[in-house]
């Protein structure tokens, strides 16, 4: 399987601050993702990660607030910005396993996020 | 609306009990599949069906996608501890964009 990995592991904010997620991903996967999840709760998708080119947004989600970069193949990051105790979230990159033509996803451990 | 219905979203059993989890929809899917997340790490694929009526197992976990491919289950056997985490389905909708549509997700607890 796929090697992701994500840092910061997790973070203490404070209000109105903005922090960079990484992700980096090793070459068995194509597409990039990110998602947010409540803890114990299902995935929620922000954005599409993709190569060169603005990300992708689902509906209620915006590039302004959730500015993602994404400038080669296997690294990506995404900007929770301006923060508030509403972002308090696990925060998880993924990447569509290489070959795959049932979209099939690979997972980062995720970065669990605290706004104070 | 949510377009993958799980149900149960949780569920505690003892060890050694039979469970099974579903997951419904009125939309048709390309293929299902089944994650699972324990704590602290991100979801682990178990499976992918992709064919109406087809069943896959892997040990004691036994996996069905129904003939219109609207919806899956999960049935595990003589549940073990090891079995707790957050169990969520996943799919691409037919005829959609190459992205996954999540479950809810059903948590199950394994009580020694």
């Amino acid at each position: 399987s796929a090697v992701i990995s994500q840092k910061p592991s997790r973070d203490i904010c404070q209000r109105g601050t903005s922090l960079t997620i990484q992700c980096q991903v090793d070459s068995q996967v194509t597409m990039m993702f990110w998602y947010r999840q409540q803890p114990g709760q299902s995935l929620t998708l922000i954005a599409t990660a993709n190569q060169g080119s603005e990300a992708t947004y689902e509906s209620g989600f915006v590039i302004d607030k959730f500015p993602i970069s994404r400038p080669n193949l296997t690294f990506s990051t995404l900007t929770v910005s301006n923060m508030s105790p509403e972002d308090s979230s696990i925060y998880l990159c993924s990447g569509e396993k290489r070959g795959s033509f049932y979209n099939e996803q690979f997972f980062g451990p995720g970065t669990r996020l605290t706004v104070l | 609306t949510q377009l993958l219905e799980q149900s149960p979203q949780f569920l505690s059993i003892q060890e050694g009990e039979n469970l099974t989890v579903y997951c419904n929809s009125s939309s048709v899917f390309s293929s299902l599949q089944w994650y699972r997340q324990e704590p602290g790490e991100g979801p682990v694929l178990l499976v992918t069906v992709v064919t109406g009526g087809e069943v896959k197992k892997l040990k004691r976990l036994t996996f069905q996608f129904g003939d219109a491919r609207k919806d899956s289950s999960l049935h595990i056997t003589a549940a073990q501890p090891g079995d707790t985490g957050l169990y969520l389905c996943a799919g691409p909708l037919l005829g959609g964009a190459q992205k996954l549509v999540f479950g809810q997700g059903t948590r199950l607890t394994i009580n020694p």
